[in-house]
């Protein structure tokens, strides 16, 4: 099973800053089997980008994702107040698919 | 418009069975993967099986295999997930969610989700 670390555990930024997140495949994963989730309280997860950097149908260009083999990031660019949320990173290359425990980004 | 409709809340006692669904609209049911999510009080996202619709060909997470049991149903455009005998652990909201690809290959993000299923389980 693919072993999924994100870091921070949270991130306590201001409206307008970038939020970096990091998610660190425990193999090599290639790129196209990388996604990232925003989840809201109260809220089903939300798929933000895949592929490792593809937005998903209606994801504002402040939020991009690079990265390659154990090495991931989710950048979000100039905060805005709805972006306070838990992000997850998730493998879909090798079954089970699995997700990383997740960034929370605060208000600081 | 695509949805993915989830049953109501359920509240069980431990040992006791559950099938929960997942009512699809909007898209052509069969040639879509459905993914159940799950996700403990205060916790993250658990990835627990995928169910390919057209031929019910179904993967588990090695952490619920044996746990719980994966279907669909064409003819109703649902997907389910059950258990068999209930533990407080298995409390949760459970999702269900789409394949963003229409193929038969399991390989893909969830670009779809339901609002989840809240099970409680307690004496």
């Amino acid at each position: 099973e693919i072993v999924l670390t994100q870091s921070p555990g949270t991130l306590s930024l201001s409206p307008g800053e970038r939020a970096t997140l990091s998610c660190r495949p425990s193999q090599n994963i290639d790129s196209i089997y990388l996604a990232w989730y925003q989840q809201k309280p109260g809220q089903a997860p939300r798929l933000l980008i895949y592929g490792g950097s593809t937005r998903a149908t209606g994801i504002p260009d402040r939020f991009s994702g690079s990265g390659s083999g154990t090495d991931f990031t989710l950048t979000i660019n100039r905060l805005e107040p709805e972006d306070f949320a838990v992000y997850y990173c998730q493998q879909y290359g090798t079954s089970p698919f699995t997700f990383g425990p997740g960034t929370k980004v605060d208000i600081k | 418009e695509v949805q993915l409709v989830q049953s109501g809340a359920e509240v069980k006692k431990p040992g006791e069975s559950l099938k929960i669904s997942c009512k699809a609209s909007g898209y052509r049911f069969s040639t879509y993967w459905i993914a159940w999510v799950r996700q403990m009080p205060g916790k993250g996202l658990e990835w627990m099986g995928i169910i390919y619709p057209d031929d019910s060909d179904t993967r588990y997470s090695p952490s619920f295999q044996g746990l719980v049991t994966i279907s669909a149903d064409k003819s109703t455009r649902a997907a389910y997930l059950q258990w068999n005998s209930l533990r407080a652990s298995d409390t949760a909201i459970y999702y269900c969610a789409r394949s963003l690809y229409y193929d038969s290959s399991p390989q893909s993000p969830w670009d779809y989700w339901g609002r989840g299923t809240l099970v409680t389980v307690s004496s």
